[in-house]
């Protein structure tokens, strides 16, 4: 039982590229997110999804894409990679509006 | 719209101190509240939650926080730090239905000996 798995755990990538990250959950849970983790920010939601086939924007959502095809993958897409991209990016699940969000180990990615 | 507020961006204390990190929130319906600690190089571990049964939430490493709806607090303490509880620790609401969870900035803690 792995919980939140995301990969790659680093990347760095030249402004104007393009990338996906990846993550996976096996705990069968139905809403899932991306959090962006910036100094002194906190954590900031950029996009969410309740189900598969089912997405929203969160508070920072320009410059990335999402999908959910399937209830345990929920990838995040950067369109064109700039450097106020550069953060730690979270993964996360969560099985109902009083359960706690089960995280992954975080993406960490540099745009230069 | 739900927000959290920790006041203290950065709080130090010494080894066996009190320790107490301060959380207000703002939640149009009632809120669950939680409290997350992320140690460096790592994704976030749940401490401790309220959702809406005691008001005095005790979690994991002796961490303890009393909701108190009259203030709009879910304060962390413990009674007597230890060096590994150094780490950032992390206030979130969520409630109404659409399962978002918002979170406060964070509060580094750091332990001196």
């Amino acid at each position: 039982n792995a919980g939140v798995t995301q990969t790659p755990k680093f990347q760095v990538l030249k402004t104007g590229q393009s990338m996906t990250l990846q993550c996976a959950q096996d705990m069968n849970h139905e809403y899932m997110s991306w959090y962006r983790q910036d100094p002194g920010m906190g954590l900031r939601l950029i996009h969410y999804s309740v189900g598969a086939g089912i997405t929203d924007q969160g508070e920072v959502p320009n410059g990335y894409n999402v999908s959910r095809s399937t209830t345990e993958d929920f990838p995040l897409r950067l369109l064109s990679a700039a450097p106020s991209q550069t953060s730690v990016y979270f993964c996360a699940c969560r099985q109902g509006e009083i359960t706690e969000a089960f995280f992954g180990q975080g993406t960490r990615l540099t745009v230069v | 719209a739900q927000s959290v507020t920790q006041l203290g961006s950065h709080v130090s204390v010494s080894e066996g101190a009190l320790v107490l990190l301060r959380c207000n929130y703002s939640s149009s319906v009632p809120p669950y509240l939680f409290w997350y600690v992320q140690y460096p190089n790592q994704g976030l571990q749940l401490l401790l939650k309220y959702t809406s049964a005691a008001t005095l939430v005790k979690g994991i490493n002796g961490f303890e926080a009393e909701f108190k709806k009259s203030e709009t607090s879910f304060h962390l303490t413990k009674p007597s730090a230890h060096m590994s509880d150094a780490a950032e620790y992390f206030c979130a609401v969520s409630g109404g239905s659409n399962y978002k969870l918002t979170f406060g900035k964070g509060t580094l803690l750091t332990v001196n000996p």
